[in-house]
């Protein structure tokens, strides 16, 4: 299955603890995109990372939540001290070149993220 | 910012009657996507139109992409229970930014 990848495909997880979800794009492609999705909402733009770097992170909140994208290994989003808001589902996507310009981006199954 | 507004946010129909969700951007687009999410599952890309005024056609599924590019819209004709599910446009303005989503519409059809 060459497709996007992410796992946990759900996380459950208590106040206070951290959540690290994970995605591995599709072979060949050098562009990703987290995305988080409230229940019953749009999709709403995180960051977008090629490899080794943070291309736009205007999406990010400014606290708690990291992104990174290392040379070997999959994307990770990283949320420390997780709150109840922050039960959502994260999606991941990835593009073989910069996706906002007319490349599609193909989308993972998700992480569902339930806060205690 | 760019904002990306879709109408309209849920739509029960009857099995075999048409529906049409519309797409509007506070900004001129340089492409507009459409995805479908499934109940439980991820966006799936649909199609993308680039150029004004375009219609292109997936069998019952009509899109079209406005004059000014700045508003779109997806077109279902003689819907199936096969088709539920929620229609999301997304919108680029070509100033670098991402990919800005609509707010979707929930589509749901009663056999």
């Amino acid at each position: 299955n060459a497709g996007v990848m992410q796992n946990p495909r759900h996380l459950v997880r208590r106040r206070g603890q951290e959540a690290r979800l994970r995605c591995s794009p599709m072979k060949g492609h050098s562009h990703v995109y987290w995305y988080r999705q409230l229940p019953e909402e749009g999709l709403k733009f995180m960051v977008y990372l090629q490899k080794e770097n943070i291309i736009d992170e205007s999406g990010m909140p400014k606290e708690r939540f990291s992104a990174e994208f290392p040379k070997e290994g999959p994307s990770i989003l990283r949320i420390q001290q997780v709150v109840r808001g922050d039960s959502a589902a994260y999606f991941c996507a990835s593009s073989l070149t910069p996706g906002h310009r007319r490349e599609t981006q193909y989308f993972g199954p998700g992480t569902r993220l339930l806060v205690l | 910012g760019q904002q990306v507004m879709q109408i309209p946010q849920y739509q029960h129909v009857q099995e075999g009657e048409d529906f049409t969700t519309y797409c509007n951007s506070s900004t001129t687009l340089s492409n507009i996507q459409w995805y479908k999410q499934r109940p439980g599952g991820h966006p799936v890309f649909l199609i993308q139109l680039v150029k004004s005024g375009e219609v292109k056609k997936q069998k019952r599924l009509t899109f079209q992409f406005g004059e000014a590019k700045k508003n779109s819209s997806l077109h279902i004709t003689a819907t199936q229970t096969t088709d539920v599910g929620t229609y999301f446009c997304a919108g680029n303005n070509n100033a670098g930014n991402m990919l800005t989503f609509g707010g979707g519409t929930r589509l749901m059809v009663k056999p």
